[in-house]
């Protein structure tokens, strides 16, 4: 159990262009989940957290206007990245925190990441 | 604020030998320790994890690893690493009833034949 699914794993499209990525827990109801960036050969950083049907709450010096979160359901959140640059080309991991209690409470499943580049 | 360091960047290791992972944190309280790894391209896998009790803890793939709190360590321990665990290594740090997670800078293992 507590698997997540990320859609598209990869996607390539031209500058100024927007690309939804979609975060789905597919056994699980998730009351959070997280958005991360990872730079090649780096740690991931996280970019905003997102509470269904709430607003996400982005980490600093994240573009909150560039880089849409929408947690429509229990089981679904969106990253898109609007008018994309090259520079916005990279990995992107979303994972969700399973709603539960006790020992479960702060673990975070993780997605298989998308690859986005940007031409 | 919690924070994690990995203090080796890339290990080397022969197949068959042993590994050791190093991670220090920082945080107020006993925190939530973590262990993930990564394989190129794909995204995380939960190697084991620290929340309370028995300190030395054991996870998947024959993966260990022992809380020690007065060195604020969570080292990762393999005895016999095979060639499937070249990967980047991961280790994460959460502060209990909070969500977010902060990782380490990552340990590239390489592992010679």
């Amino acid at each position: 159990g507590a698997v997540v699914s990320q859609h598209p794993s990869w996607v390539i499209c031209k500058s100024g262009t927007s690309v939804k990525i979609e975060c789905r827990s597919l056994d699980f109801q998730a009351t959070t989940m997280f958005w991360y960036r990872q730079f090649p050969k780096q740690s991931l950083m996280l970019m905003a957290t997102s509470n269904e049907g709430s607003k996400a709450t982005y980490e600093q010096g994240v573009e909150k206007d560039k880089f849409l979160i929408n947690h429509a359901s229990l089981t679904l959140s969106t990253l898109t990245v609007t008018s994309a640059h090259p520079e916005d080309s990279s990995f992107y991991i979303c994972s969700a925190r399973r709603r539960t209690s006790g020992e479960g409470y702060n673990e975070q499943f993780f997605g298989p990441g998308t690859r986005l580049t940007v031409l | 604020a919690q924070s994690v360091t990995q203090p080796d960047i890339h290990i080397t290791v022969s197949e068959g030998a042993s590994l050791e992972l190093r991670c220090n944190y920082s945080y107020g309280a006993t925190p939530y320790l973590f262990w993930y790894v990564q394989s190129p391209g794909q995204g995380l896998q939960l190697l084991l994890k620290y929340f309370s009790g028995d300190t030395l803890v054991q996870g998947i793939k024959g993966f260990e690893a022992e809380f020690k709190r007065s060195q604020s360590s969570f080292n990762l321990r393999k005895p016999s690493v095979h060639w499937s665990d070249a990967a980047e290594y991961f280790c994460a740090v959460g502060a209990p009833l909070r969500y977010k997670l902060s990782f380490g800078a990552g340990t590239t293992v390489t592992v010679r034949a």
